[in-house]
């Protein structure tokens, strides 16, 4: 099983809809994060969360929420989809030391938003 | 100006060559230099992360840090078709607080057979 597992792989849906994508992970970190990858544009943070306590936004938060429900478990929701959120969705986790050590992620969501 | 720099591609090689890919950054601060590789349709993965200056090697690649230049390179020695990937730079300061890692847009490498 892999250690950082993303729910669905792929999913479309409609403007206006909610949406949530699921994050789960067997490495033990208390650190997980979630990203979003453009063409040209690179990576993006969008949540990130250092325990289950804590929830901090990143670079681009707005449209966005997350849910941290346990050590394990991190969802990012969709409110009210737009097409400019069609994008590939990782989620990403890390120990204490990810800032040296780098992240672990997942294998990704690719959302399409019509 | 962003704090990571690096040239997006497309680079294409023959197999067999000596390829290499870097970035640039700003922030003298930043300490921790990372590679990664990430495939079509999947996340990246950790390659190689070096601390400061200098070298460091690992089978076919070396990952190359200059901070005097504020400057990173990942040479791979011996190109296989099996390199065919994306190559995200990723840095950070030293801080135990905060998301620290800033990547780089990533550079897109195929090598042809």
């Amino acid at each position: 099983d892999a250690d950082v597992t993303q729910t669905p792989r792929n999913r479309i849906t409609k403007t206006g809809k909610r949406i949530m994508l699921e994050c789960s992970q067997t490495k033990g970190h208390d650190r997980m994060y979630w990203y979003r990858q453009d063409p040209g544009l690179g990576l993006r943070l969008i949540y990130y969360s250092f325990d289950v306590k804590d929830i901090n936004k990143g670079e681009i938060s707005d449209g966005y929420s997350v849910s941290r429900q346990a050590q394990a478990k991190f969802s990012l929701s969709l409110e009210s989809a737009i097409p400019n959120q069609t994008a590939l969705y990782f989620c990403a986790t890390s120990d204490f030391r990810g800032f040296s050590y780098g992240y672990t992620f997942g294998s990704g969501t690719r959302l399409t938003v019509v | 100006q962003k704090e990571v720099e690096q040239d997006p591609g497309p680079l294409s090689v023959p197999e067999g060559a000596i390829v290499s890919l870097n970035c640039t950054y700003s922030n003298s601060a930043f300490q921790y230099f990372m590679w990664y590789r990430q495939y079509s349709r999947k996340g990246p993965e950790l390659l190689m992360y070096t601390y400061s200056s200098g070298n460091k090697e690992d089978g076919r690649f070396t990952a190359q840090v200059d901070k005097s230049s504020k400057y990173i390179s990942l040479f791979i020695r011996d190109s296989q078709p099996s390199d065919s990937a994306t190559y995200l730079c990723a840095m950070s300061a030293e801080s135990n607080s905060g998301y620290a890692l800033n990547f780089g847009k990533g550079t897109s490498l195929l090598v042809t057979p």
